[in-house]
């Protein structure tokens, strides 16, 4: 089976604080996602990579950076947290544009709260 | 832009009540479209995925089927262990690998 960690499921910080929120999947995919979810919006796409060193923005990217150094990891970075960060972040992974492979599986989230 | 509209928002059954969930979709090319369950507090759970119209796909009690604008999720004789929300999202083939989410149905089966 898929398994995507995250290194938090909770996370208190205050407002201007830099945060680091890290993914790491075990399936050797070369897709990774992270995704914020918030009640009334549903999930929104925050940034991709499709291999190592490699970063697409998505929908929603301001405020936010990411890094993959390594296949398994991609993190995700609040250079400054802001109140309107505080939700659900969701990192996901899937194999690289395969026909029947597509589907994206998810870690179990990290709720952060930004004070 | 890639829309997902999901409904209904809320769903409440009775234990056995069959019912269907919809998804309707407008993607500039279909890529697949995929079906999630999402228990409180977790992330979602990959349920189906359906890449052209007339694709139905079975899992136990659940069967998710495709047309050209919109996906069913039919819930046969539910169970309440089948309470969740149902997640829908699309691939397009703009290129970009990342879905595009539907807000959910609650799905709540009373026993």
């Amino acid at each position: 089976d898929v398994k995507v960690t995250q290194s938090s499921r909770y996370l208190v910080k205050r407002t201007g604080e830099k945060v680091f929120l890290e993914c790491v999947q075990d399936m050797d995919h070369e897709n990774m996602f992270w995704y914020r979810q918030d009640p009334g919006l549903g999930l929104r796409l925050i940034y991709f990579s499709y291999d190592v060193k490699m970063k697409e923005k998505g929908d929603i990217p301001e405020g936010y950076s990411v890094s993959r150094e390594k296949k398994e990891r991609f993190s995700l970075i609040l250079e400054s947290a802001s109140t309107n960060q505080t939700s659900m972040y969701l990192c996901a992974s899937s194999l690289q544009g395969r026909m029947g492979y597509n589907e994206q599986f998810f870690g179990p989230g990290t709720r952060l709260t930004v004070l | 832009e890639d829309q997902v509209t999901q409904s209904p928002e809320a769903l409440r059954l009775q234990e056995g009540e069959s019912s269907s969930l919809n998804c309707s979709y407008t993607v500039s090319g279909l890529r697949g479209l995929f079906w999630y369950r999402q228990d409180p507090g977790k992330g979602p759970e990959f349920l189906f995925t359906l890449y052209s119209a007339g694709e139905e796909k079975e899992k136990e009690r659940l069967k998710a089927t495709l047309t050209k604008k919109e996906s069913f999720l039919h819930i046969t004789a539910p169970k309440p262990e089948d309470s969740a929300t149902y997640l829908c999202a699309v691939q397009a083939g703009g290129g970009a690998d990342g879905l595009t989410f539907g807000k959910g149905t609650h799905l709540i089966i009373q026993p």
